[in-house]
């Protein structure tokens, strides 16, 4: 597709379940990054991916959260045990690649809004 | 500590007239700098990158980059009901273990009233 897709677009899950979110990046972009974003607050980063390799994990806010690339392409977003505080619209982002601050922009996928009820 | 800090607003301006939405940024190492639009229950989308000093200019948009005083500004001429969002300020400092991560502010919601 032209652009980042995700999936489901929408997940209500009960506490304690286990949820897993699709991200599928723009076709040739190499970096993807997680990023969640609660009502009415800012975007805060999770972590990002360059190529299968996640260099910076600090974002993820606990041991629950995990995520995984592989080929280089989709990744997916595991939240284990889910809480009512991570409730929020999950969203990816792709970019062109690392090499440069040129290729830095970041282009989005319509999120996951994830509800634990 | 990676700050960008904006006003929250709301910032209300009359249709036609011009919209200035200021952005500042803590870390001196930053490179590359970006405004993403956000309209109520969609996701960010990218609408000008700025990476040197200076203005950069696209139709109605103007970002304006002054890396001494730490600041990145977005100026809309002849706003438009339709440019009502949010707008986001997002910074890159591009180096280290913070290569690929890019800094939001918490964004300033724009009205352009009739």
């Amino acid at each position: 597709g032209a652009g980042v897709s995700q999936s489901p677009s929408n997940k209500v899950t009960e506490k304690g379940k286990d949820v897993e979110l699709r991200c599928d990046p723009i076709s040739g972009h190499t970096a993807l990054y997680w990023y969640r974003q609660s009502l009415g607050q800012g975007l805060e980063f999770l972590i990002y991916f360059q190529g299968n390799s996640a260099p910076d994990k600090s974002g993820l806010p606990s041991d629950r959260f995990s995520a995984e690339r592989t080929g280089g392409s989709v990744s997916t977003l595991t939240i284990q045990r889910t809480q009512q505080e991570d409730s929020a619209v999950y969203l990816c982002a792709s970019s062109l690649a690392l090499d440069s601050v040129y290729n830095s922009p970041l282009h989005f996928g319509n999120g996951t809004r994830l509800t634990v009820t | 500590q990676k700050e960008v800090e904006q006003n929250s607003g709301p910032l209300s301006v009359p249709e036609g007239a011009i919209a200035s939405l200021n952005c500042t940024y803590s870390d001196r190492g930053s490179q590359s700098f970006f405004w993403y639009r956000q309209y109520s229950g969609k996701s960010p989308e990218l609408i000008m990158s700025i990476y040197s000093n200076g203005d950069k200019e696209d139709g109605r948009f103007t970002a304006q980059l002054n890396k001494a005083s730490q600041y990145v500004s977005l100026l809309i001429r002849d706003s438009q009901p339709s440019d009502s969002a949010t707008y986001l300020c997002a910074v890159n400092l591009y180096s280290g273990s913070t290569l690929g991560r890019l800094y939001f502010g918490r964004g300033t919601q724009l009205t352009v009233w009739p």
